[in-house]
């Protein structure tokens, strides 16, 4: 089964708006990496986040992470119509093979103009 | 290259013919990886590379599904005898793997596979 979740599965707002996205995960990472995925194309780095930190921000994104919950947001501020696209989360492992990274289903988000 | 090349873009088969899919990663990276993506789907990972260690095939779903990868770089993903529930994006990526570094994940486009 997929080590990362995401919640919802899909998510449609308006230009402006903000969207959050959910990931949650089973075992400890070192590392959690959010992908952008535009439709029939390949996935694009986004943002990563140690398991030593809590937030970290980048540009309109924002990312959290909880380790005692296991679980992790992705906020994008002030979305855009170009911002349509499916996000995923990606974990890495501590215990295991270090460089396999696992990800969930993704969110499929559509921002209206 | 500049970024990972997958080939072919798209490929049309008969059930029960052999496929091979070809990655091109990042020249230097030394992890290489497959997933496959079905319709609307998430990420299954199949098999993973790193420099000269075994890979780790733990997520191939059948044996009709081997990779191999010469030399470090190039790799091919080979599925014998394709069956229809095949059919979907296979995706490569590569990664710098350094201690400290942050494994980012570089994809190619896929190579969509339909097995008619």
């Amino acid at each position: 089964s997929q080590q990362g979740e995401e919640d919802p599965q899909a998510l449609s707002i308006q230009e402006g708006e903000n969207a959050t996205m959910n990931c949650s995960y089973k075992t400890s990472i070192n590392n959690l990496q959010w992908y952008r995925q535009n439709s029939g194309r390949g996935l694009v780095h986004l943002i990563l986040i140690r398991s030593n930190e809590r937030e970290k921000h980048s540009g309109r994104l924002r990312v959290t992470l909880d380790t005692s919950k296991k679980s992790s947001s992705l906020l994008i501020t002030a979305s855009r119509a170009a911002d349509t696209a499916s996000y995923f989360c990606a974990t890495g492992d501590f215990n295991t093979n270090a460089g396999k990274s696992t990800f969930g289903d993704g969110t499929t988000l559509t921002v209206k103009p | 290259g500049a970024g990972v090349s997958q080939s072919p873009s798209n490929k049309v088969t008969e059930k029960g013919k052999d496929v091979e899919l070809r990655c091109d990663p990042i020249s230097g990276h030394t992890a290489l990886y497959w997933y496959r993506q079905s319709l609307g789907q998430g990420l299954e990972f199949l098999i993973y590379f790193q420099g000269n260690s075994a890979p780790d095939k733990s997520g191939l779903p059948s044996d009709r599904f081997s990779a191999e990868r010469t030399g470090g770089s190039v790799s091919t993903l080979t599925i014998q005898r394709t069956q229809q529930e095949d059919s979907a994006v296979y995706l490569c990526a590569s990664s710098l793997r350094v201690a400290g570094g942050t494994g980012e994940l570089f994809f190619g486009e896929g190579s969509r596979l339909t097995v008619l």
